[in-house]
């Protein structure tokens, strides 16, 4: 059973326009949010985070959204670059676990 | 420079041989973890390991072992058990005990190819 679901597995947008990603999860125990950019034979690097006590993290052109009661998180990205290009996950771990679950990612191509 | 270091970047293994993929890491972090990806898939656990002597099986162990001899390596050995060996390999690292999210710092992968 999928407990964190990136339904779209991918997205194209115009350089300078917004990127929206999307993750639903079904545990309501998850605290912790995380996304991660991962290129093409290369590791995962770490985007940003949220915790569930918030509902809005921002980092310069990233922002994460989170909505508990409806279980759904989201990733903008504003403006979108081509170097942004990218598959996205989204993750989410429990009560201080050193575990994270993952999604299936979205690939995320921004045109010039 | 403090990274994880996968090796190798690229192998391939022949049905019925057992393999081993090594990660290293300097960055003193506590917990080491290998997860597999596969297309359209998300990252699966197969093991992770908190403390040195220590290890606890994820999601997909079978056909997989591990060891935890020293705190900055973290070997998969990928069995003829396996049905489905061939995949990209991740092995990430983390330091415990600290409040917020659990960031994960992972390595460049290992793509192993059966043939």
């Amino acid at each position: 059973d999928q407990q964190v679901k990136q339904n779209s597995p991918s997205l194209s947008v115009q350089e300078g326009r917004i990127s929206i990603l999307n993750c639903d999860y079904t545990n309501s125990m998850f605290d912790y949010f995380l996304w991660y950019k991962k290129y093409p034979a290369e590791g995962p690097t770490f985007l940003i985070s949220i915790s569930s006590i918030k509902d809005k993290n921002e980092d310069g052109r990233f922002t994460v959204f989170l909505n508990k009661s409806a279980k759904h998180l989201s990733l903008h990205i504003v403006p979108s670059q081509p170097g942004d290009s990218a598959v996205y996950f989204c993750a989410a771990s429990q009560g201080g676990s050193e575990k994270l679950v993952f999604g299936k990612g979205t690939k995320l191509t921004v045109n010039p | 420079d403090g990274g994880i270091t996968q090796s190798p970047k690229y192998l391939f293994r022949k049905e019925g041989q057992n393999v081993t993929l090594s990660c290293e890491q300097n960055l003193n972090h506590d917990a080491m973890y290998w997860y597999r990806q596969d297309p359209g898939q998300g990252l699966r656990l197969i093991y992770y390991s908190q403390i040195v002597n220590d290890f606890q099986k994820g999601d997909i162990a079978e056909g997989y072992s591990v060891s935890r001899e020293k705190k900055e390596s973290f070997p998969l050995t990928v069995t003829s058990a396996q049905k489905n060996p061939t995949a990209f390999y991740l092995c990430a690292s983390t330091l415990m005990g600290l409040s917020g999210a659990n960031v994960l710092t992972f390595g460049a992968g290992s793509r192993l190819t059966v043939l």
